[in-house]
């Protein structure tokens, strides 16, 4: 299995709302990430975990809470997000090497 | 920190040759990589250099100069189905847990 997998594949939410991310992969990879990407932008990094434990956030606002219940899965959880927070998540994973990208989730938030 | 640069787009014709330029500063350089992104699609791995010289996987091939901080992606024999951004990232050492920085992504458009 070489995949990285996330859900939803689309998600809308008012900007009141709780919703939530997920990504998993079963290729052993300890290091996990978020990125988001905005259109015909490059994907920025917000969260990094290393061995199930987050060892890089890179200043992201508190409504995005990261979790990374064990070494397959990481979640992003989404609360009181704003209408400038739409754009594709994309979910990584690494052996060290090169990183694995999941198909994303496209998040409109209105 | 680092600072990655590419062109933002080029266009080249079919069964020609196109080479995307990166040059990048860090404090602490440890790999680069070049991604393959169609839009709406997730980021595919082409190449990774770490020691200076050129890597060479069918069409596409990698060179490396870390003493210049520059990189480029050659792809030839293009097809249409390399109209797609390319993107250059950066990996830092200093940095836990493997960061990997990107540049801005050059599209490429082929014209038949």
């Amino acid at each position: 299995d070489t995949e990285v997998t996330q859900t939803p594949k689309h998600l809308v939410m008012g900007m009141t709302n709780k919703k939530s991310l997920k990504c998993e992969q079963h290729m052993g990879h300890r290091a996990m990430y978020w990125y988001k990407q905005k259109a015909k932008k490059p994907p920025e990094l917000m969260f990094v975990y290393s061995y199930e434990k987050l060892s890089i956030n890179e200043s992201v606002p508190s409504r995005f809470s990261p979790e990374c219940p064990n070494s397959s899965l990481l979640n992003l959880h989404l609360h009181a997000l704003q209408p400038e927070d739409s754009a594709l998540y994309l979910c990584a994973s690494s052996l060290g090497g090169e990183l694995f990208f999941g198909e994303g989730s496209r998040l409109t938030v209105l | 920190g680092q600072n990655i640069d590419q062109p933002t787009e080029m266009t080249a014709t079919e069964g020609a040759i196109v080479q995307i330029n990166c040059t990048y500063q860090t404090s602490g350089f440890n790999g680069l990589f070049w991604y393959q992104q169609h839009a709406g699609e997730a980021p595919t791995f082409l190449s990774y250099n770490v020691l200076d010289g050129l890597e060479e996987k069918g069409r596409f091939s990698s060179f490396l100069s870390r003493s210049k901080g520059y990189s480029y992606l050659l792809l030839k024999e293009l097809q249409m189905k390399d109209s797609a951004s390319y993107l250059c990232a950066v990996r830092d050492k200093e940095a836990a847990g493997n960061k990997l920085t990107f540049g801005g992504g050059t599209r490429v458009l082929v014209k038949p």
